[in-house]
């Protein structure tokens, strides 16, 4: 099977602008969670969906969203990009819903550049 | 919310000896605890997990052992091999009806010294 796939790879954005990240989960799998990771604050989780309903949530601000479609493909928004929004941006897909899960398989991340 | 510290922040052990990593929460309510390994330039994977109803876990060279009442977590990599250098990430997720969170531990950079 192939494995987890997102685009683009890399991204480059001005403050102020928005963004979307899209996320293709290993096929059969239903939930797709999306992670930030920075060198300062290091991995945090965004958000899971499954099913196209939102099923968990981290702290971030409402500028972050989210949604996925009915192939379970996901897509990921931030609106209104600040600096501190510069990082890698992984995704992870699973059979199951819930992110107590021992099949959970990364994406290669996208490089997100806010100048 | 969820805290958990995580160390050493780095640890540089001769191959063939052992390592261990430890990690510390602060919601008793945790209930799920997942160790990710992440390679130079690529993703994390899961390499191990344990739940708050089982003490202990093993995997070939690798286990996790788990103490509630003092609330934290250790993953110990026996033998270590140079493949095993990677930076390596705990986390938790406290059981919470219709919201739960995973969240990671800082990382510990593991250098394995030929």
């Amino acid at each position: 099977k192939a494995g987890v796939t997102q685009t683009p790879r890399y991204l480059i954005k001005t403050r102020g602008q928005q963004v979307t990240l899209s996320c293709s989960p290993i096929s059969g799998h239903r939930s797709v969670s999306w992670y930030q990771q920075t060198p300062g604050q290091g991995l945090q989780f965004l958000f899971e969906y499954f099913s196209e309903t939102q099923r968990n949530k981290g702290n971030f601000p409402g500028r972050f969203s989210g949604r996925q479609f009915s192939n379970s493909r996901s897509e990921m928004n931030v609106s209104t990009l600040e600096l501190g929004d510069s990082a890698l941006y992984l995704c992870a897909s699973s059979s199951g819903p819930g992110l107590r899960t021992d099949t959970q398989y990364f994406g290669p991340g996208t490089r997100l550049t806010v100048l | 919310g969820e805290n958990v510290e995580q160390h050493p922040s780095t640890l540089s052990v001769q191959e063939g000896d052992s390592a261990v990593i430890k990690c510390t929460y602060s919601d008793s309510a945790s209930n799920y605890f997942p160790w990710y390994k992440q390679e130079l330039g690529k993703r994390p994977q899961l390499i191990i997990d344990i739940r708050s109803n089982v003490g202990e876990k093993k995997d070939q060279r690798i286990a996790v052992t788990l103490n509630k009442t003092a609330k934290h977590f250790s993953l110990h990599i026996t033998e270590t091999q140079p493949e095993d250098s990677a930076v390596y990430f705990c986390a938790t997720i406290p059981f919470n009806f219709g919201n739960e969170k995973l969240t990671f531990g800082t990382g510990t950079r593991l250098t394995i010294i030929p």
